[in-house]
């Protein structure tokens, strides 16, 4: 079963920056099935990226995802103060299975 | 508006069992696979189950497996989580969701508190 490992746990920025958010698997997958959502405090998880690099619906173009193999990059390109949430990456072979989430804090 | 709208949770005795509804609007069951997925205080997101397109195939969570009960009535467009033997590993909050795209999960529901304790 392939593991998703996320990293940092925690990122404490400044807004305006530019976010690097890790997600490596434990064995080379397939990047169709690679998402990424965001959950803020309280409210329920969204996704933001489908196929590692495709904009889900209504995501801003700051959002952007990137990578294969084993590792896997969601890049948020200029931190607006609703960015800092919850991310976590997800991957589907037999079923989904979650990365342990990251973390994105305000410096 | 495409929605997903949980329902059943609660507090639960250990042993005891619950029942949860996710009933979906502006789409049809029939062309997703559906998904539970629940959330332990504080941690991440963890799946449970999860049923195809024409509710022939579940899967399950070894966690659950036996004890969880996925299932549709794709007339009430409603897919429901029968839950028995619960303990307090089980208290989580729980999410139904779509998938889309390659699987993604596109679409969530408000999620429903669960909790087992004496």
């Amino acid at each position: 079963e392939v593991v998703l490992t996320q990293s940092p746990d925690t990122l404490s920025l400044s807004p305006g920056a530019r976010a690097n958010l890790s997600c490596r698997a434990s064995q080379p997958i397939d990047t169709t099935p690679l998402a990424w959502l965001q959950q803020k405090s309280g409210q329920a998880p969204r996704l933001l990226i489908y196929g590692a690099s495709r904009r889900a619906n209504g995501i801003p173009d700051r959002f952007s995802g990137s990578g294969s193999g084993t590792d896997f990059i969601l890049t948020i390109s200029r931190l607006e103060p609703e960015d800092f949430a919850v991310y976590y990456c997800q991957y589907h072979s037999t079923s989904p299975v979650f990365g342990g989430g990251t973390k994105v804090e305000i410096k | 508006e495409v929605q997903l709208v949980e329902s059943g949770g609660g507090l639960v005795q250990p042993g005891g069992s619950l029942r949860l509804s996710c009933a979906a609007s502006g789409f049809p069951f029939i062309h997703y696979w559906m998904y539970w997925v629940r959330q332990a205080p504080g941690k991440g997101l963890v799946w449970v189950a999860h049923i195809n397109n024409d509710g022939t195939t579940t899967n399950y969570a070894d966690s659950v497996q036996g004890r969880f009960t996925f299932s549709m009535d794709n007339a009430k467009n409603t897919v429901f989580l029968q839950m028995n033997s619960l303990s307090a590993d089980d208290t989580a909050v729980y999410y139904c969701a779509r998938g889309g795209h390659n699987h993604a999960l596109d679409i969530w529901g408000q999620g429903t508190m669960v909790t087992v304790s004496s």
